[in-house]
């Protein structure tokens, strides 16, 4: 059945970066578009970037954009999300998360979750 | 930003119907999905396109609009229906979430 992994969590100090991964298996990753969702310790959802299925266009949530970055490896199956400047507040769950067709068709699939801690 | 409106938790007896609003300035206008999260586990979709249920989805799911409400429904609710309800829509290249509702059965 169709499965997300997320991998690359940790502890970051603040001002650090990371990348996080997501591996898809169980369906033809190039037939989704792919999206990265975090969640603050008892906090609700946020969404954080989006990326076609090909790779060529992408969208980022205004509170993370210039410092979070979305790419997808199709031939690897593969989703990434690098973010920069980390500080307490990119403390969260973090969410890879799979869509078809339009975005009113929702997310059907995600993964467990990487967890991110910032702090010093 | 758009913003999305859920009361932070509803109340129901077990085998009562609950309801979950959400509301938005321009929700009538945009499909709604909705998700569940139970404690420690991911979100699952249980509705899209303001009213379709994923294969899976129980029927005591469903969901309505009306003006810029949106409404999930669930008949007989059950002990394991007890989570977190996240409504969310597509507005201005973004996917914006509500709040979130919990559900205390």
């Amino acid at each position: 059945q169709a499965q997300l992994v997320e991998s690359g969590g940790g502890l970051v100090k603040p001002g650090g970066s990371l990348r996080l991964s997501c591996t898809a298996s169980g369906f033809i990753f190039t037939d989704y578009y792919m999206t990265w969702i975090r969640q603050a310790p008892g906090k609700g959802l946020e969404w954080l970037a989006y990326i076609t299925s090909s790779g060529n266009h992408f969208y980022y949530a205004a509170s993370v954009e210039g410092r979070v970055s979305i790419s997808r490896d199709n031939a690897k199956n593969s989703l990434y999300l690098h973010v920069n400047r980390l500080g307490a507040g990119d403390t969260a769950v973090y969410y890879c998360a799979r869509g078809f067709g339009d975005s009113s068709n929702g997310l059907d699939v995600w993964g467990r979750g990487t967890t991110v801690t910032v702090s010093s | 930003s758009y913003e999305l409106t859920q009361a932070p938790s509803v109340t129901v007896s077990s085998g009562q119907t609950a309801t979950i609003d959400c509301s938005g300035h321009t929700l009538g206008d945009e499909p709604v999905c909705w998700y569940l999260q139970k404690p420690g586990q991911s979100p699952v979709l249980v509705i899209y396109q303001d009213v379709k249920r994923p294969s899976g989805i129980p029927e005591r799911f469903s969901a309505s609009k009306s003006g810029n409400t949106a409404t999930l429904t669930i008949t007989g609710t059950q002990p394991l229906d007890e989570a977190d309800y996240y409504c969310q829509v597509w507005d201005s290249s973004a996917w914006v979430f509500g709040g979130g509702t919990r559900l205390t059965v």
